[in-house]
Protein backbone atom coordinates (compact mmCIF):
# COMPACT_ATOMS: atom_id res chain seq x y z
CA UNK A 1 0.00 0.00 0.00
CA UNK A 2 1.05 3.51 -0.89
CA UNK A 3 1.82 5.84 2.17
CA UNK A 4 3.47 9.03 3.34
CA UNK A 5 5.42 10.20 6.00
CA UNK A 6 6.17 13.83 6.93
CA UNK A 7 9.01 14.05 9.15
CA UNK A 8 7.99 17.30 11.16
CA UNK A 9 5.00 18.09 12.60
CA UNK A 10 6.24 21.82 13.21
CA UNK A 11 8.07 23.30 11.48
CA UNK A 12 10.04 27.39 12.57
CA UNK A 13 12.02 29.62 10.35
CA UNK A 14 12.15 33.44 10.02
CA UNK A 15 10.89 35.22 7.61
CA UNK A 16 13.76 35.20 4.68
CA UNK A 17 15.02 32.21 5.49
CA UNK A 18 14.69 28.88 3.60
CA UNK A 19 12.11 26.36 4.11
CA UNK A 20 12.26 22.79 3.91
CA UNK A 21 9.46 20.44 4.57
CA UNK A 22 10.44 16.79 4.61
CA UNK A 23 8.02 13.80 3.22
CA UNK A 24 9.14 10.33 2.37
CA UNK A 25 6.80 7.84 0.70
CA UNK A 26 6.52 4.23 0.44
CA UNK A 27 4.97 2.74 -3.41
CA UNK A 28 4.83 -0.21 -4.94
CA UNK A 29 4.68 1.45 -8.65
CA UNK A 30 5.79 4.68 -9.65
CA UNK A 31 3.83 7.35 -8.24
CA UNK A 32 2.00 10.72 -8.64
CA UNK A 33 3.19 13.11 -5.36
CA UNK A 34 1.45 16.39 -4.59
CA UNK A 35 2.22 19.06 -2.00
CA UNK A 36 -0.80 21.07 -0.81
CA UNK A 37 -1.11 23.63 1.55
CA UNK A 38 -4.02 24.87 3.84
CA UNK A 39 -4.77 27.73 4.95
CA UNK A 40 -7.49 28.13 8.44
CA UNK A 41 -10.87 26.79 7.53
CA UNK A 42 -9.73 26.67 4.06
CA UNK A 43 -10.03 24.29 1.49
CA UNK A 44 -6.72 23.00 0.37
CA UNK A 45 -4.55 24.46 -2.77
CA UNK A 46 -2.09 22.32 -4.87
CA UNK A 47 1.42 23.58 -5.00
CA UNK A 48 2.66 21.23 -7.01
CA UNK A 49 2.98 17.84 -8.37
CA UNK A 50 5.13 15.17 -9.79
CA UNK A 51 3.76 12.67 -12.26
CA UNK A 52 6.94 10.90 -13.79
CA UNK A 53 8.30 13.53 -15.56
CA UNK A 54 11.01 15.88 -14.55
CA UNK A 55 12.22 15.00 -10.96
CA UNK A 56 12.03 18.84 -10.06
CA UNK A 57 9.30 19.83 -9.91
CA UNK A 58 8.13 23.88 -9.70
CA UNK A 59 5.09 25.52 -7.98
CA UNK A 60 3.69 27.99 -7.07
CA UNK A 61 4.76 31.35 -5.06
CA UNK A 62 8.48 30.00 -4.90
CA UNK A 63 8.20 26.46 -4.10
CA UNK A 64 9.77 23.88 -5.58
CA UNK A 65 10.10 20.05 -4.37
CA UNK A 66 12.84 17.34 -5.89
CA UNK A 67 11.28 13.58 -5.96
CA UNK A 68 14.29 11.19 -5.19
CA UNK A 69 13.56 7.39 -5.69
CA UNK A 70 16.35 6.18 -4.22
CA UNK A 71 16.04 8.61 -1.22
CA UNK A 72 12.00 7.97 -1.78
CA UNK A 73 11.31 11.47 -0.66
CA UNK A 74 9.64 14.42 -2.13
CA UNK A 75 10.79 17.04 0.11
CA UNK A 76 9.17 20.59 -0.28
CA UNK A 77 11.62 23.93 -0.04
CA UNK A 78 11.66 27.34 -0.90
CA UNK A 79 14.83 29.97 -1.25
CA UNK A 80 13.26 32.37 1.27
CA UNK A 81 9.83 32.65 3.48
CA UNK A 82 7.34 34.90 3.67
CA UNK A 83 4.75 35.59 6.29
CA UNK A 84 2.00 34.48 4.35
CA UNK A 85 3.51 31.08 4.13
CA UNK A 86 2.48 30.27 7.71
CA UNK A 87 -0.13 27.53 7.13
CA UNK A 88 -0.65 23.94 7.10
CA UNK A 89 1.25 21.50 4.26
CA UNK A 90 0.34 18.00 3.42
CA UNK A 91 2.34 15.51 1.32
CA UNK A 92 -0.02 13.52 -0.81
CA UNK A 93 0.27 10.42 -2.91
CA UNK A 94 -2.27 8.62 -5.30
CA UNK A 95 -3.18 5.43 -4.21
CA UNK A 96 -2.77 3.77 -7.92
CA UNK A 97 -6.06 2.60 -7.23
CA UNK A 98 -8.71 2.40 -10.00
CA UNK A 99 -10.05 5.25 -8.17
CA UNK A 100 -6.61 6.81 -7.94
CA UNK A 101 -7.29 8.00 -4.48
CA UNK A 102 -4.89 10.05 -2.33
CA UNK A 103 -3.15 9.09 0.94
CA UNK A 104 -2.47 12.14 2.93
CA UNK A 105 0.48 12.19 5.54
CA UNK A 106 -0.10 13.48 8.31
CA UNK A 107 0.51 17.27 7.88
CA UNK A 108 3.28 19.78 8.83
CA UNK A 109 2.77 23.33 10.23
CA UNK A 110 4.91 26.15 9.43
CA UNK A 111 5.15 29.15 11.42
CA UNK A 112 7.32 31.81 10.41
CA UNK A 113 8.07 34.70 12.74
CA UNK A 114 9.60 38.27 11.76
CA UNK B 1 -9.68 26.46 -14.70
CA UNK B 2 -10.88 23.12 -12.74
CA UNK B 3 -12.70 24.82 -9.77
CA UNK B 4 -14.72 22.80 -7.06
CA UNK B 5 -17.35 25.20 -5.68
CA UNK B 6 -18.72 24.13 -2.30
CA UNK B 7 -21.61 24.94 0.11
CA UNK B 8 -22.11 26.14 2.58
CA UNK B 9 -18.74 27.36 4.30
CA UNK B 10 -20.33 26.82 7.41
CA UNK B 11 -23.35 25.51 8.99
CA UNK B 12 -24.56 25.23 12.76
CA UNK B 13 -27.83 22.06 13.20
CA UNK B 14 -29.55 20.92 15.83
CA UNK B 15 -29.19 17.06 17.34
CA UNK B 16 -31.08 14.82 15.21
CA UNK B 17 -31.33 16.84 12.20
CA UNK B 18 -30.28 16.68 8.74
CA UNK B 19 -27.35 18.65 6.63
CA UNK B 20 -26.90 18.69 2.99
CA UNK B 21 -23.35 19.63 1.59
CA UNK B 22 -23.07 20.25 -2.13
CA UNK B 23 -19.86 20.30 -4.02
CA UNK B 24 -20.18 21.56 -8.01
CA UNK B 25 -17.49 21.41 -10.66
CA UNK B 26 -17.64 24.59 -12.24
CA UNK B 27 -15.85 24.32 -15.49
CA UNK B 28 -15.49 20.89 -15.96
CA UNK B 29 -16.87 17.34 -15.46
CA UNK B 30 -16.12 15.74 -12.50
CA UNK B 31 -16.46 11.57 -13.22
CA UNK B 32 -14.65 11.11 -9.99
CA UNK B 33 -15.41 12.85 -6.40
CA UNK B 34 -13.85 12.05 -3.13
CA UNK B 35 -15.37 13.45 0.26
CA UNK B 36 -13.28 13.99 3.09
CA UNK B 37 -13.55 14.77 7.05
CA UNK B 38 -10.54 16.58 8.71
CA UNK B 39 -10.86 16.82 12.29
CA UNK B 40 -8.76 19.79 13.78
CA UNK B 41 -5.41 19.74 13.69
CA UNK B 42 -5.08 16.42 12.05
CA UNK B 43 -5.45 15.37 8.44
CA UNK B 44 -7.93 14.72 5.86
CA UNK B 45 -9.53 11.22 6.19
CA UNK B 46 -10.87 9.95 3.39
CA UNK B 47 -14.70 9.16 3.97
CA UNK B 48 -16.15 8.17 0.36
CA UNK B 49 -15.39 8.02 -3.38
CA UNK B 50 -18.19 8.81 -5.56
CA UNK B 51 -18.80 8.28 -9.30
CA UNK B 52 -21.64 9.94 -11.25
CA UNK B 53 -24.42 7.22 -11.88
CA UNK B 54 -23.44 4.92 -8.88
CA UNK B 55 -23.26 3.98 -5.63
CA UNK B 56 -20.45 5.62 -3.79
CA UNK B 57 -17.82 3.67 -2.24
CA UNK B 58 -17.12 4.12 1.62
CA UNK B 59 -13.99 3.39 3.45
CA UNK B 60 -14.29 0.89 6.68
CA UNK B 61 -15.64 2.32 8.90
CA UNK B 62 -17.70 5.49 7.87
CA UNK B 63 -21.89 4.41 8.27
CA UNK B 64 -23.00 4.70 4.77
CA UNK B 65 -26.46 5.70 6.40
CA UNK B 66 -25.69 8.16 8.17
CA UNK B 67 -23.37 10.25 5.74
CA UNK B 68 -25.44 9.81 2.34
CA UNK B 69 -23.43 11.16 -0.88
CA UNK B 70 -25.46 11.87 -4.34
CA UNK B 71 -23.27 12.23 -7.64
CA UNK B 72 -26.57 12.07 -10.06
CA UNK B 73 -24.51 14.42 -12.46
CA UNK B 74 -20.98 15.17 -14.01
CA UNK B 75 -21.21 18.30 -12.15
CA UNK B 76 -22.79 18.31 -8.76
CA UNK B 77 -22.42 15.60 -5.90
CA UNK B 78 -23.53 16.05 -2.34
CA UNK B 79 -22.98 14.91 0.97
CA UNK B 80 -26.10 14.53 3.44
CA UNK B 81 -25.46 14.11 7.35
CA UNK B 82 -28.16 12.67 8.63
CA UNK B 83 -29.74 12.87 12.16
CA UNK B 84 -26.39 14.75 13.06
CA UNK B 85 -25.33 14.15 16.66
CA UNK B 86 -22.43 16.86 17.91
CA UNK B 87 -19.94 13.95 17.10
CA UNK B 88 -20.22 14.62 13.72
CA UNK B 89 -19.30 18.16 14.09
CA UNK B 90 -16.10 18.45 11.96
CA UNK B 91 -14.82 19.91 8.99
CA UNK B 92 -15.88 18.38 5.76
CA UNK B 93 -13.80 18.77 1.81
CA UNK B 94 -14.99 17.34 -1.41
CA UNK B 95 -12.55 16.97 -3.80
CA UNK B 96 -13.04 16.21 -7.60
CA UNK B 97 -9.95 14.57 -9.66
CA UNK B 98 -9.19 15.96 -12.85
CA UNK B 99 -8.58 14.39 -16.20
CA UNK B 100 -8.45 14.69 -19.61
CA UNK B 101 -8.15 18.22 -21.31
CA UNK B 102 -7.81 20.45 -17.72
CA UNK B 103 -4.63 17.93 -17.21
CA UNK B 104 -3.82 15.47 -14.39
CA UNK B 105 -4.56 16.55 -10.52
CA UNK B 106 -6.93 17.06 -7.66
CA UNK B 107 -8.65 20.07 -6.84
CA UNK B 108 -10.64 21.03 -3.79
CA UNK B 109 -13.32 22.65 -2.59
CA UNK B 110 -13.24 25.19 0.33
CA UNK B 111 -14.71 23.00 3.15
CA UNK B 112 -17.79 23.32 5.26
CA UNK B 113 -17.42 23.49 9.15
CA UNK B 114 -20.15 21.96 10.71
CA UNK B 115 -21.42 22.35 14.14
CA UNK B 116 -23.99 20.55 15.63
CA UNK B 117 -25.51 21.64 18.95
Amino acid sequence: AQSVTQLDSHVSVSEGTPVLLRCNYSSSYSPSLFWYVQHPNKGLQLLLKYTSAATLVKGINGFEAEFKKSETSFHLTKPSAHMSDAAEYFCVVSDGSGFQKLVFGTGTRLLVSP
Amino acid sequence: GAVVSQHPSWVICKSGTSVKIECRSLDFQATTMFWYRQFPKQSLMLMATSNEGSKATYEQGVEKDKFLINHASLTLSTLTVTSAHPEDSSFYICSARITGAKGYGYTFGSGTRLTVV
